[in-house]
C-alpha cells in the first residue's frame, strides 16, 4: 500500500484565492482525519469523518474552511478565501476501527502570500 | 479527553536509553495510551499503545503502572535517527475511531 497520499506536497498562493487540499486514505480505512500544524499552535484536529460521513468539525477556524469525502478514496479540504494566518502544513490521516494508530500522510505546506 | 503533560525537551547521547515520561492524571477507564514521533517535514507515526502494565515492540518499550496516571516510553540505545518529537496521547478505546488530541510533544535531540 502507498500509504495515505495528499496532494500537493507544496502550494503558495495568493490572500484571497481558493485553495484545496486532497487526500487519499489508506484502502479500507474507515476514518479520516484532517490536523493542521503550526509551531505556535502545534498539531490542532480539525475535522474527521466516520464511513465517509463527517462526525466533528469543530476544530475547523471558521467558515472560510469546508471539508468534503465524496467516497471512501478521496476527502478534499478546501480554503476560501484564503488568508495569510492559514499558512501552515496540513495533514491528513486515515485509520481501521480494528487497527491501534493512524497513518499520517506526508503532509501539505501551504503558504499564503 | 484527558490532558497530557510531558517534558518540553531532552538531549541524549547515541547508545543511551531514553525515557519520556508522559503524565495524565484523568485518564478514563477506557482510554488508551499512545504514542506518536514526528521527525521534520513529516507526518506523525505511530509507535506504540498500551492500556496497563508493559508492552513492547520492535522499536520501544511502554511502562503503565497500576494508577495508569502516568506512562514512560523507553526508547532503548538511541541513535541520531531517533531525534524527533514524541507525543504522548490519551483517548478511546483501541478500537474507537474517535479523534485524538496532540499536545506539545517532547523534541528528542540525541547527540553523538
Amino acid at each position: 500500500d502507498a500509504g495515505v497520499i495528499q496532494s500537493p506536497r507544496h502550494e503558495v498562493t495568493e490572500m484571497g484565492q481558493e485553495v484545496t487540499l486532497r487526500c487519499k486514505p489508506i484502502s479500507g480505512h474507515n476514518s479520516l482525519f484532517w490536523y493542521r500544524q503550526t509551531m505556535m499552535r502545534g498539531l490542532e484536529l480539525l475535522i474527521y469523518f466516520n464511513n465517509n460521513v463527517p462526525i466533528d468539525d469543530s476544530g475547523m477556524p471558521e467558515d472560510r474552511f469546508s471539508a468534503k469525502m465524496p467516497n471512501a478514496s478521496f476527502s478534499t479540504l478546501k480554503i476560501q478565501p484564503s488568508e495569510p494566518r492559514d499558512s501552515a502544513v496540513y495533514f491528513c490521516a486515515s485509520r481501521d476501527s480494528l487497527d491501534y494508530g493512524y497513518t499520517f500522510g506526508s503532509g501539505t505546506r501551504l503558504t499564503v502570500v | 479527553l484527558a490532558k497530557t503533560t510531558q517534558p518540553i525537551s531532552m538531549d541524549s547521547y547515541e547508545g543511551q536509553e531514553v525515557n519520556i515520561t508522559c503524565s495524565h492524571n484523568n485518564i478514563a477507564t477506557n482510554d488508551y495510551i499512545t504514542w506518536y514521533q514526528q521527525f521534520p517535514s513529516q507526518g506523525p507515526r505511530f509507535i506504540i499503545q498500551g492500556y496497563k502494565t508493559k508492552v513492547t515492540n520492535e522499536v520501544a518499550s511502554l511502562f503503565i503502572p497500576a494508577d495508569r496516571k502516568s506512562s514512560t516510553l523507553s526508547l532503548p540505545r538511541v541513535s541520531l535517527s531517533d531525534t524527533a518529537v514524541y507525543y504522548c496521547l490519551v483517548g478511546g478505546d483501541s478500537s474507537n475511531t474517535g479523534k485524538l488530541i496532540f499536545g506539545q510533544g517532547t523534541t528528542l535531540q540525541v547527540k553523538p
